[in-house]
């Protein structure tokens, strides 16, 4: 079975470019997260979605940032304008949402993006 | 705010011997706990979950929940060089909600 799927794998952009990176989840998941990892901050969590709404934004670092999930099977992370202090390495995580379930996520290759 | 508690490392361990890696955490709501592998470079990768006081064995790895403690451990047995890793230990308030990650400890298994 496929994993997580995310894409770009790398991505080098300027300062002030936009920035977007996606995630399609494992078929049959219906919870999606999205993570930041540095080696100041570890990996922090940024947004969740279940069934495609959006629970939690409360790691999102600022209104650069966005995140959307049109459908069960695709979702995007975007940073406009883009800062170099954005530079990390972003994790889609997925996992089944609902009674009986064990909650355990599953990660994806990540996107290393580095802003200069 | 949450916090998840590791020691860094590195802990170096030499092959064969257990290699035990502990964790503590605030948040008294945590209800499920997780341990990743990861190796440099490469994402997370699910090693064990645990939800209730005690032991979960699976293959060599043992993972421990002490809830009163706000401890959680996990114990590699007959550790081989290809358990050298960061093992990241995570937390969550229960169903599908975000991790709280620790920093994770770097564990070196020396041949």
């Amino acid at each position: 079975d496929a994993g997580v799927i995310q894409s770009p794998r790398h991505e080098v952009t300027e300062m002030g470019q936009e920035v977007t990176l996606r995630c399609k989840p494992i078929s049959g998941h219906n919870s999606l997260f999205w993570y930041r990892q540095t080696m100041m901050r570890g990996l922090e969590l940024l947004i969740y979605f279940n069934n495609n709404v959006p629970i939690d934004d409360s790691g999102m670092p600022e209104d650069r940032f966005s995140a959307k999930m049109p459908n069960a099977s695709f979702s995007t992370l975007k940073i406009q304008p883009s800062e170099p202090r954005d530079s990390a390495v972003y994790f889609c995580a997925s996992t089944i949402y609902g009674t009986g379930f064990t909650y355990e996520q599953y990660f994806g290759p990540g996107t290393r993006l580095t802003v200069t | 705010q949450k916090e998840v508690e590791q020691n860094s490392g590195p802990l170096s361990v030499p092959e064969g011997a257990i290699a035990s890696l502990n964790c503590t955490y605030s948040d008294r709501g945590s209800q499920s706990f997780f341990w990743y592998r990861q190796y440099s470079g490469k994402s997370p990768e699910l090693i064990m979950s645990i939800y209730s006081n005690g032991d979960k064995e699976d293959g060599r790895f043992t993972a421990q929940l002490n809830k009163a403690s706000q401890y959680v451990s996990l114990l590699i047995r007959d550790s081989q060089p290809s358990d050298s890793a960061t093992y990241l230990c995570a937390g969550s308030g229960g169903g599908a909600d975000g991790l709280t990650f620790g920093k994770g400890t770097h564990l070196i298994i020396q041949p």
